[in-house]
């Protein structure tokens, strides 16, 4: 069974810092990994993707994230945060395309 | 690209009464929906997975008569929540697989208050 851990439930920072969102996964097969960013009331929008190839993956609104399969790690990373990316953040796993096993979320503040 | 749509956004209903909620994608064929609910403050928790035309899969511990699952055609997943109780108040998410992107797509969620 796969299960995904968000090593912190918050992380503030000072707007225009650089910022990372841990994430660490297990699964016994192939992975597929995600990172989608959730704002009050709404649905989830996807950040990026890792699905093969390049383990450093970036997406939009400026953020990337780095595969690590040894220490089966998928952390989201931005060099300069805005006062707009405060938000939930969620890590998810699918094996291969089935269903989508989520962390439990950090929840991103942006201070001026 | 890849959007579904979800309604209501916002529902308020009477304790006992039945709700429907509706994802329908709006420009490619949704083989398999998923529904989540949300806790606030919390991650999303899986409730059942429904393929086009066949009966959902549900996660254990999530009562299948009391939320039920439609998956009639390939645009349209519905979630009926019966009898509702206060309880049952949440934010409830669909989500649909894209074959072609490897990806997932998520509705903008349904805010379900019972009084």
């Amino acid at each position: 069974a796969q299960s995904v851990t968000q090593l912190d439930s918050q992380v503030p920072v000072f707007e225009e810092a650089p910022v990372e969102l841990r994430c660490n996964y297990s699964s016994s097969v192939s992975v597929y990994l995600f990172w989608y960013v959730q704002y009050p009331n709404q649905g989830l929008q996807l950040l990026l993707k890792y699905l093969s190839g390049s383990t450093l993956v970036k997406g939009i609104n400026g953020f990337e994230a780095e595969f690590n399969k040894s220490q089966t790690s998928f952390h989201l990373r931005k060099p300069s945060v805005h006062i707009s990316d405060t938000a939930e953040y969620f890590c998810a796993v699918s094996d291969e395309g089935q269903k989508l096993v989520f962390g439990q979320g950090t929840r991103l503040t942006i201070n001026p | 690209g890849a959007v579904v749509s979800q309604h209501p956004s916002r529902v308020i209903c009477k304790s006992g009464t039945s709700v429907k909620i509706e994802c329908r994608s709006l420009d490619f064929q949704a083989t398999t929906m998923f529904w989540y609910r949300q806790f606030p403050k919390q991650s999303l928790m899986l409730m059942a997975t429904s393929n086009e035309g066949s009966k959902a899969t549900y996660e254990q511990g999530v009562e299948k008569d009391k939320f039920l699952i439609n998956h009639a055609s390939l645009t349209l997943s519905t979630l009926t929540v019966t009898s509702a109780h206060p309880e049952d108040s949440s934010f409830y998410i669909c989500s649909a697989r894209v074959q072609s992107s490897y990806g997932y797509t998520f509705g903008s969620g349904t805010r379900l208050t019972v009084v």
